[in-house]
């Protein structure tokens, strides 16, 4: 069984579209993470959160929301969705204390 | 904020062959610089990390070693096989930082040819 799930794990939207991206997890981890990967760019940081009622700022945060609705649960709002959002995204998780990173399986997500 | 830079962005070798893959780091407070192996389909892995006290770290056929002067690290994988095509991504954290929260290089493909 996965222990970082991500659901949808493709979507494709229009423009102007709001769209969720959801995280789960069953690692009873802390620390929730939301990157995007585009070709050449590699791992870039949207919002992270420590616990339940933390939520901070990545580098790009612009354009993009989330959600901590549990310690399970990590949630990514596009508001209004535009073609350069074109990305996948992943999840990942750490716990207190321990650098290492678990990432999900990513969700592709195009606008169009 | 810290930046990390990865060369090459591609690497292709023979089978057998050797593969390195290099990265700079802007901050020198930085002390933590883990590698993490993206398989096709997949979320990235932790391969290796190496901790700013130490110099070279090995497992296997994989190390890892770290010039703080330089502010450079380096991935070393002997003998590659195909199922180490993949693309590896190095990473480092600011001793400032909290844990979890590290910046990403740009990642290498790496290619492995039967």
């Amino acid at each position: 069984d996965a222990d970082v799930t991500q659901t949808p794990r493709n979507r494709i939207t229009k423009t102007g579209k709001r769209i969720m991206l959801e995280c789960s997890q069953t690692k009873g981890h802390d620390r929730m993470y939301w990157y995007r990967q585009d070709p050449g760019l590699g791992l870039r940081l949207i919002y992270y959160s420590f616990d339940v009622k933390d939520i901070n700022k990545g580098e790009i945060s612009d354009g993009y929301s989330v959600s901590r609705q549990a310690q399970a649960k990590f949630s990514l709002s596009l508001e209004s969705a535009i073609p350069n959002q074109t990305a996948l995204y992943f999840c990942a998780t750490s716990v207190r204390r321990n650098n290492e990173q678990f990432f999900g399986p990513g969700t592709r997500l195009t606008v169009l | 904020g810290e930046n990390v830079e990865q060369h090459p962005s591609t690497l292709s070798v023979q089978e057998g062959d050797s593969a390195v893959i290099k990265c700079t780091y802007s901050d020198s407070a930085s002390n933590y610089f883990p590698w993490y192996k993206q398989e096709l389909g997949k979320g990235p892995q932790l391969i290796i990390d190496i901790r700013s006290n130490v110099g070279e770290k090995k497992d296997q056929r994989i190390a890892v070693t770290l010039n703080k002067t330089a502010k450079h690290f380096s991935l070393h994988i002997t003998e590659t096989q195909p199922e180490d095509s993949a693309v590896y991504f190095c990473a480092a954290k600011n001793s400032g930082t909290s844990y979890g929260k590290l910046t990403f290089g740009q990642g290498t493909i790496l290619t492995v040819h039967p």
